[in-house]
């Protein structure tokens, strides 16, 4: 939608912090709820998702929280390293065709 | 497992010219198929996806054209290249009806001159 014109927001945080990441939302109708990992020059790479009937997911060093009511979403990087600087979309999907990302964020990690 | 293959990573062409990328998807079987585009520094814009053979639903009227000759073939292309049409050009698939993860290619980035 509109939000792929927009350049993308940044974030800097020191290596070793934890990084919070957040994501609004439009589409009431997604049921499932991504996040991808982009480093330059590089497809996006699955991180985690979360349904949307859940609100908090955890995987390894990472954690995804969905807050239907606000439609946000947010996701949590615990001691942030080097190799975690990229670029991170969030992304909507119903299990049907068509997946509306957000507009991501930049994260420099700073060593 | 399934894999996903897009050529080139990188194209240079003049203005004018046209442009075929291709996509293919290897390990699936009619997989829902997605072209999207990204600007430097900017977000995903989907183009095109398609649900199967000879289906393609256009998001944004633009330049460009996509076939999907064969289930896990999917092609992007145009007759004349503009100097707008530079970008870093993504596919991607998903497991029809079930999918809740889209998987991407490595990305073409495209400059035209």
């Amino acid at each position: 939608g509109e939000s792929v014109g927009l350049h993308l927001p940044t974030l800097s945080v020191q290596e070793g912090d934890n990084s919070i990441i957040n994501c609004a939302y439009s589409n009431s109708a997604s049921d499932y709820f991504i996040w991808y990992k982009q480093e330059s020059g590089k497809g996006p790479q699955f991180i985690i998702d979360i349904r949307s009937n859940m609100d908090k997911r955890q995987g390894q060093r990472v954690t995804v929280l969905l807050n239907k009511t606000v439609k946000h979403l947010s996701l949590q990087i615990a001691a942030t390293q080097p190799g975690d600087s990229a670029v991170y979309f969030c992304a909507g999907t119903n299990t049907g065709n068509q997946f509306y990302f957000g507009t991501g964020t930049s994260l420099t990690v700073i060593p | 497992s399934q894999t996903i293959h897009q050529w080139p990573a990188t194209l240079v062409q003049p203005v004018g010219s046209p442009l075929s990328l291709e996509c293919t998807v290897e390990g699936t079987s009619n997989p829902n198929l997605y072209w999207y585009r990204q600007a430097a520094g900017r977000g995903l814009q989907l183009l095109f996806y398609s649900v199967g053979i000879g289906q393609i639903s256009s998001e944004v009227p633009q330049n460009l054209s996509a076939s999907r000759p064969q289930d896990r073939q999917f092609i992007l292309s145009s007759k004349k290249l503009l100097l707008s049409d530079s970008g870093f050009y993504l596919c991607a698939w998903s497991v029809r009806y079930r999918g809740t993860e889209a998987f991407f290619g490595q990305g073409t980035r495209l400059t035209v001159v």
